[in-house]
């Protein structure tokens, strides 16, 4: 079946880059998503990339797809310490593989700590 | 911004009681879903519906119930709460394939 998997802790210096990765497995996902989570709520979406793209940059967030590999990465530029939180990694299958619906299968999360 | 509801944020309750949370959404989405989140953070689907009329169960067992009688409003049903059902619970809309957006979730403790 679909598996998301990500690493769960990463921890960096204020200012420094955050890169966050991601591998997939399936390999008929449309979208892949980026989430983030900060204490006690819901899921903010971050930014997003559809499968036939390779990289999207928004502002200090950029996105990398390899789709031979199945792997997605999230880079934060010049983290702060507002971005600590959880970052979810997500895909979206097409409807016809996956049962007659679409659905979004995360993975764990990996928690983001900036420090000074 | 996202525009999707739900409520209580905080329910504490006692084993046997009968609950519903809510969630709304007013972006006129077609599908809605109902995540449960535990502990270790990982999110599982356990509802989710593609319209009016029409609920299925996710990929996680789930002793609860939903419905879905307007396109706006997704309510999740627990006849009987027990401690194993204590989580946190959010709910998500998407407009086709296009990416989803979440409620600020509801986090039920059963005692």
């Amino acid at each position: 079946g679909e598996d998301v998997e990500q690493s769960l802790f990463l921890s960096v210096r204020e200012g420094d880059s955050s890169v966050i990765n991601c591998t997939y497995t399936d390999s008929s996902s449309t979208y892949l998503y980026w989430y983030k989570q900060e204490p006690g709520a819901g899921l903010q979406l971050l930014t997003y990339i559809f499968s036939n793209m390779d990289m999207k940059q928004d502002q200090r967030l950029t996105v990398l797809l390899n789709k031979k590999d199945k792997h997605l990465s999230l880079r934060i530029a010049d983290t702060q310490t507002g971005d600590s939180a959880i970052y979810f990694c997500a895909e979206s299958s097409s409807p016809e593989f996956s049962g007659g619906y679409n659905k979004l299968i995360f993975g764990a999360g990996t928690r983001l700590a900036v420090h000074p | 911004e996202a525009d999707i509801y739900q409520t209580p944020r905080y329910l504490v309750i006692g084993t046997g009681k009968k609950i519903t949370l809510e969630c709304s959404q007013t972006m006129g989405h077609d599908k809605m879903y109902w995540y449960q989140q535990d502990p270790g953070m990982e999110l599982h689907l356990i509802h989710y519906s593609y319209g009016v009329n029409s609920t299925e169960k996710g990929d996680l067992s789930s002793e609860s119930t939903v419905s879905r009688i307007r396109t706006e409003h997704f309510p999740l049903t627990l006849e009987s709460a027990r401690p194993s059902h204590t989580s946190q619970y959010l709910c998500a809309s998407s407009e086709g394939d296009r990416k989803a957006f979440f409620g600020q979730g509801t986090r039920l403790t059963v005692v």
